[in-house]
């Protein structure tokens, strides 16, 4: 059974660097996909990019100037790092992992963390 | 991008009732490769994190009561709770994972009458 912590600041300023790690607990860290999902104030979800192992990443092409995305393989842990935040990046913003051996979806997801961009 | 549009946007139900939400993409999920559907549906209860529902349009994920189904093909899918129960009330979201960027239908509020 593998559990997600997360973690990050929760208020930024526009301009600043938004900054969230994931950590991974059991399962095996190798045989997963490492995914970030965001979703503003009373909105939808929105899938912001993911990892694997190898540090190998795919983004979403709206963010992709901003974004780094990066694994820790000997702590189990993957992070989240989103250069000049503005109010529109406020949201709830999720780690997710998925199982690309069994391509069963997404599963786990953590418990989200809100981060709020403002003056 | 591929768009999935949910209807309803609200979706009230009664206990014991039937329930169904559609999800129509803009482009067909089929993958010509290996024959999967790319399609999967998850469900945000009140104050938690989403959690998975069903994966690749029909496979319920370890857990999920058996009165949850996903069908469909190509372009036009359809989750449906047999009979709905209190406890079933969240945002439900279709996501498709055929290419990037993987994109999330708007949701559909499901609440009691």
């Amino acid at each position: 059974q593998v559990h997600l912590q997360q973690w990050g600041a929760g208020l930024l300023k526009p301009s600043e660097t938004l900054s969230l790690t994931c950590a991974v607990y059991g399962g095996s860290f190798s045989e997963y996909y490492w995914i970030w999902i965001r979703q503003a104030p009373g909105k939808g979800l929105e899938w912001i990019g993911e990892i694997n192992h190898n540090g190998s990443t795919n983004y979403q092409p709206s963010l992709k100037s901003r974004l780094t995305m990066s694994v820790d393989t000997s702590k189990r842990q993957f992070s989240l790092r989103l250069r000049s935040v503005t109010a529109a990046d406020t949201a709830v913003y999720y780690c997710v992992g998925w199982r690309a051996v069994a391509d069963m979806g997404f599963d786990p997801w953590g418990q989200g963390t809100l981060v709020t961009v403002s003056s | 991008d591929i768009v999935l549009t949910q209807t309803p946007l609200s979706l009230p139900v009664t206990p014991g009732e039937p329930a169904s939400i559609s999800c129509r993409s803009s482009q067909s999920l089929l993958a010509s490769d290996d024959g999967h559907t790319y399609l999967d549906w998850y469900v945000q209860k009140p104050g938690q994190s989403p959690q998975l529902l069903i994966y690749t349009l029909s496979d319920r994920a370890s857990g999920v009561p058996d009165r949850f189904s996903g069908s469909g093909s190509g372009t036009d899918f359809t989750l449906k709770i047999s009979t709905v129960e209190a406890e079933d009330v969240g945002v439900y979201y279709c996501m498709q994972r055929l290419e990037f960027p993987l994109t999330f239908g708007g949701g559909t509020k499901v609440e009691i009458k």
